[in-house]
């Protein structure tokens, strides 16, 4: 079972600042928290990962609440490009279990002209 | 760096003929992944490999084998091809060894079992 919990989908206008929400309430100590995205059965895309502390990169920037219990990914200006599935996953990142990543069915981001 | 490497990109496949889908990559990392992926559904973890000669089953094995003589090499075999195979196939690789690191996924191979 997926570790996390996400919309299924959500819109957003063009230019606007996207923002996906993603539950994990039972993330453990040492996992880390990634964001991909896979645009039309493309390949996975990595976008960002945190462990606690908030990131941004080129991408996007992630929000982790203090309890670290939920994250939110945010893409500053969204374009029509990031109409895309978006898959919040925690795991360990470094040694630790066998455990492929798990994929849940991620939020459908759709963004409006 | 290529990257993972996967072919073929599409094939067509009758019921019940054999097949080999290749994933190579030249990142040296130690885990490698495949996965199927149905139409408007998320990834499923078929195998995994956490370094050379090591594979193990993941949620979705049936059907399927794998090898793992290389570092670089993970090939995902089908025999005796069924409708259900129907899917695409994505392998991903990630190097445990290093803390932070993300996973990388091939584009993908599109197969039709028909």
């Amino acid at each position: 079972d997926a570790k996390t919990t996400q919309p299924p989908s959500m819109d957003c206008a063009e230019g606007r600042a996207a923002n996906l929400p993603c539950n994990h309430s039972t993330i453990s100590g040492n996992e880390y928290v990634y964001w991909y995205r896979q645009i039309h059965s493309q390949g996975p895309q990595y976008i960002i990962h945190g462990l606690k502390n908030n990131e941004t990169n080129e991408m996007a920037s992630l929000i982790i609440t203090e309890d670290r219990k939920s994250s939110t990914l945010i893409l500053p200006h969204a374009t029509l490009r990031d109409t895309a599935v978006y898959y919040c996953i925690v795991r360990v990142a470094s040694g630790g279990g066998a455990d492929g990543l798990t994929f849940g069915k991620g939020t459908h981001l759709i963004i409006q002209p | 760096n290529a990257g993972v490497t996967q072919t073929p990109k599409f094939r067509i496949l009758k019921i019940g003929q054999s097949m080999t889908l290749q994933c190579t990559q030249d990142m040296n990392h130690n885990y490698m992944y495949w996965y199927r992926q149905d139409p408007g559904m998320g990834l499923k973890l078929i195998y995994y490999s956490v370094g050379a000669g090591i594979t193990d089953k993941g949620e979705v094995p049936n059907g399927y084998n794998v090898s793992r003589s290389t570092t670089e090499d993970f090939p995902l075999r089908l025999e005796l091809a069924a409708p259900s195979q129907t899917s695409v196939y994505f392998c991903a690789s990630i190097s445990t060894l290093t803390t932070g690191n993300t996973i990388y996924f091939g584009e993908g191979s599109w197969l039709t079992v028909v």
